[in-house]
C-alpha cells in the first residue's frame, strides 16, 4: 500500500508555537499534496509539492520534501487556534490502472490552545 | 478555482434501503472522478477510481456490487450503496481530475450517510 504514515498522530500546542508534522511514504510519487480537514467538513488543499522540488512555501506553511528518505514535513509557524484540524498528506503517483491517483495518509490531528 | 459539489450533504436511510449520492464538476471536465470513505477519526480511504464512459476500478475490499459507480459524463458521477447497513455509515467524499495526468485534483465537501 502507498499509504503514508504521519507522525505525530496527535499533537497539541499553545497559541503561537510552531507545528512541524511528517509524513513518510514507500513508493516512487509523482507528487506530494497536504490537505487540512476540519472536524466533520471536507478537505482543504493547502500546499502540493512536486517530486523534484525540495521545499515549498505558502503564507505560514513550509513544507519539504526529501524523495531520497521518502519523506515529507509540514511546518506551521505561528499557530492560531483556527489552525486547530486534522491534517493529511497524501502522495499522487500513477495508480496503473490508466490515471494518477491520491493515496492518504492516517493524518495528523493538531490542537492549538488559546 | 474549479468546483465539486456533492448531493446530499447528508442523509439518512434505513437499513436495507439503497442510496444514490451524486458527484459533479462544476466548471470542469472531470475525465477522472475518484470516491473515497472516511470512518470517524480516520483517515479518507480511496473505494474506487472511475473514468468516463467506462467501468470503475474498485480498489482491493470493497465491494463493487455493493458500491455501484457510473461515470456516465464528464461532469457527473454517482455513488449507489445498494442494501445499505449500519456499518456502511460513514463520510463519503468524491474528488475529480481534469485529465490523467493532471497533478489538480479537486475535492467534494463529503456526504455523511448514517444507516439506521
Amino acid at each position: 500500500s502507498q499509504q503514508g504514515e504521519e507522525d505525530p498522530q496527535a499533537l497539541s500546542i499553545q497559541e503561537g508555537e510552531n507545528a512541524t508534522m511528517n509524513c513518510s511514504y514507500k513508493t516512487s510519487i509523482n507528487n506530494l499534496q497536504w490537505y487540512r480537514q476540519n472536524s466533520g467538513r471536507g478537505l482543504v488543499h493547502l500546499i502540493l509539492i512536486r517530486s523534484n522540488e525540495r521545499e515549498k512555501h505558502s503564507g505560514r506553511l513550509r513544507v519539504t520534501l526529501d524523495t531520497s528518505k521518502k519523506s515529507s514535513s509540514l511546518l506551521i509557524t505561528a499557530s492560531r487556534a483556527a489552525d486547530t484540524a486534522s491534517y493529511f498528506c497524501a502522495t499522487d503517483a500513477y495508480s496503473g490502472a490508466g490515471s494518477y491517483q491520491l493515496t492518504f495518509g492516517k493524518g495528523t490531528k493538531l490542537s492549538v490552545i488559546p | 478555482g474549479a468546483v465539486v459539489s456533492q448531493h446530499p450533504s447528508w442523509v439518512i436511510c434505513k437499513s436495507g434501503t439503497s442510496v444514490k449520492i451524486e458527484c459533479r464538476s462544476l466548471d470542469f471536465q472531470a475525465t477522472t472522478m475518484f470516491w473515497y470513505r472516511q470512518f470517524p477519526k480516520q483517515s479518507l480511504m480511496l473505494m474506487a477510481t472511475s473514468n468516463e464512459g467506462s467501468k470503475a476500478t474498485y480498489e482491493q475490499g470493497v465491494e463493487k456490487d455493493k458500491f455501484l459507480i457510473n461515470h456516465a459524463s464528464l461532469t457527473l458521477s454517482t455513488l449507489t450503496v445498494t442494501s445499505a447497513h449500519p456499518e456502511d455509515s460513514s463520510f463519503y467524499i468524491c474528488s475529480a481530475r481534469t485529465g490523467t495526468a493532471s497533478y489538480e485534483q479537486y475535492f467534494g465537501p463529503g456526504t455523511r450517510l448514517t444507516v439506521t
